[in-house]
């Protein structure tokens, strides 16, 4: 069983839809959860993090953790066709390199 | 502030030939992370170095390949006698010395092809 698993999409929305994309994962020491967003042939960008379950807003995104669940998700409100990308969730815990999903390709139609 | 960099950007070798990718962290930053990334897979984790020591190799193949971070200069991961299998495009990342949260950042990434 892979340790952070993301359904690769695409996922295809309208501009100004609510997307919803998610991740599981498998190792009960993960602590911290990132989202990163790689516009193709670039690098990942770090759009946010969140540390144990919660959620944390920042502007039109909002990230979601369920540790009882191992489920992580992020949510992208006001969806731009700008916001086109892969995006790529991550896990790790303390002092740990993180391990990455493969990422989940979102096109935003204006 | 510079972000992380690395070069050359677009690298292309001959099978045997040896490849030597350069990564310069973000300032402040003494971790450095190497990743690589096939096409229509995640980013796999490789080694993981901090100035003049090596703390996670896990991922990195045992053979050919090899990472160091000098106590001046950049980060380099070297590949010798490539394979075609070496092609793939490689991340570099860094972070602040660890506390706990490990909030990577990435540089553009190397894309080396081999002929």
């Amino acid at each position: 069983q892979k340790e952070v698993e993301q359904d690769p999409g695409p996922l295809s929305v309208p501009e100004g839809a609510i997307v919803s994309l998610n991740c599981t994962y498998s190792n009960s020491a993960f602590q911290y959860f990132m989202w990163y967003r790689q516009y193709s042939r670039k690098g990942p960008e770090l759009l946010m993090y969140t540390y144990s379950s919660g959620n944390k807003e920042d502007g039109r995104f909002t990230a979601q953790v369920d540790k009882s669940s191992k489920y992580i998700s992020l949510f992208i409100r006001d969806s731009q066709p700008s916001d086109s990308a892969t995006y790529l969730c991550a896990s790790g815990g303390s002092y740990s390199t993180l391990t990455f999903g493969k990422g989940t390709m979102l096109l935003v139609s204006p | 502030n510079a972000g992380v960099m690395q070069n050359p950007r677009h690298l292309v070798r001959r099978r045997g030939q040896e490849a030597r990718l350069r990564c310069s962290p973000m300032k402040g930053h003494s971790h450095v992370y190497w990743y690589r990334q096939l096409p229509e897979e995640g980013l796999k984790f490789m080694v993981y170095l901090q100035k003049e020591n090596i703390i996670d190799e896990s991922g990195m193949p045992k053979e050919r390949f090899s990472a160091e971070f000098p106590k001046e200069g950049p980060s380099i991961l070297r590949i010798q006698q490539v394979v075609r299998g070496d092609s793939a495009a490689y991340f570099c990342a860094s972070s602040l010395p660890a506390s706990g949260i490990n909030e990577q950042f990435f540089g553009p990434g190397t894309r080396l092809t081999v002929l």
